[in-house]
């Protein structure tokens, strides 16, 4: 099983800020490396697939960066909206998914 | 856009089964991989079992492999998962969510529409 570490657990910023998120593999999953946004009482949102490519109707302010163990979440300029908990997500070994711990941002 | 939308969770004894339904609309439902993803305070989100286009093919997670039966109805735009043998540690947030890429030989392995979730507490 792949596992992804996240970090940091919580990151506290505010409006305007970059945020700066980190995802690790414990092997690599080349670029099959996706983020998700989850609010509270509601489904995760997908953001980034295959480590840099935002998915439909995402703003461009959320880029991702990274390749083999080592991937990268930015936020460009933080909104009030991007409260939250961030997940990373590797589909390198599919179908054996796995998922990282979060991150949880605080405005 | 793609509508997705769970039912059947519930409060079950350890032991017990359950059904899951998942209602999509809104996509042609039998072009898509379908998977079910779970949510537990105690192990974070964990993919459980994903199903093709056409049935033919499905896959699980370890601990759930011959407890839980992924399956749907094309006719319908139903998918299904079928808990037995349900344990305290399968309580959870159940969510059925949708591979991205439509007519795929192969799962896309990550998820662009996912339902509101269906809560499965395994309890005594």
């Amino acid at each position: 099983e792949i596992v992804l570490t996240q970090s940091p657990a919580t990151l506290s910023l505010s409006p305007g800020e970059r945020a700066t998120l980190s995802c690790r593999a414990s092997q690599s999953v080349r670029s099959y490396l996706a983020w998700y946004q989850q609010k509270p009482g509601q489904a995760p949102r997908l953001l980034i697939f295959d480590a840099s490519n935002r998915a439909t109707g995402i703003p461009a302010r959320f880029s991702g960066s990274g390749s083999g163990t080592d991937f990268t979440l930015t936020i460009s300029s933080l909104e009030p909206e991007d409260f939250g908990v961030y997940y990373c997500q590797q589909r390198s070994n599919w179908p054996g998914l796995t998922f990282g711990g979060g991150t949880k941002v605080e405005i | 856009e793609g509508y997705l939308v769970e039912s059947g969770g519930g409060l079950v004894q350890p032991g017990g089964s359950l059904r899951l339904s998942c209602a999509a609309s809104g996509f042609t439902f039998s072009n898509f991989w379908m998977s079910w993803v779970r949510q537990s305070s105690e192990k974070g989100l964990e993919w459980v079992a994903n199903i093709k286009q056409d049935g033919s093919e499905t896959h699980y997670l370890d601990s759930v492999e011959a407890r839980f039966t992924i399956s749907r109805d094309n006719s319908n735009n139903l998918l299904y998962l079928q808990m037995t043998g349900l344990r305290a540690e399968d309580t959870a947030v159940y969510y059925c969510a949708r591979d991205p890429w439509e007519s795929s030989p192969i799962g896309g392995g990550f998820f662009d529409y996912w339902g509101q979730g269906a809560l499965v507490t395994v309890s005594s």
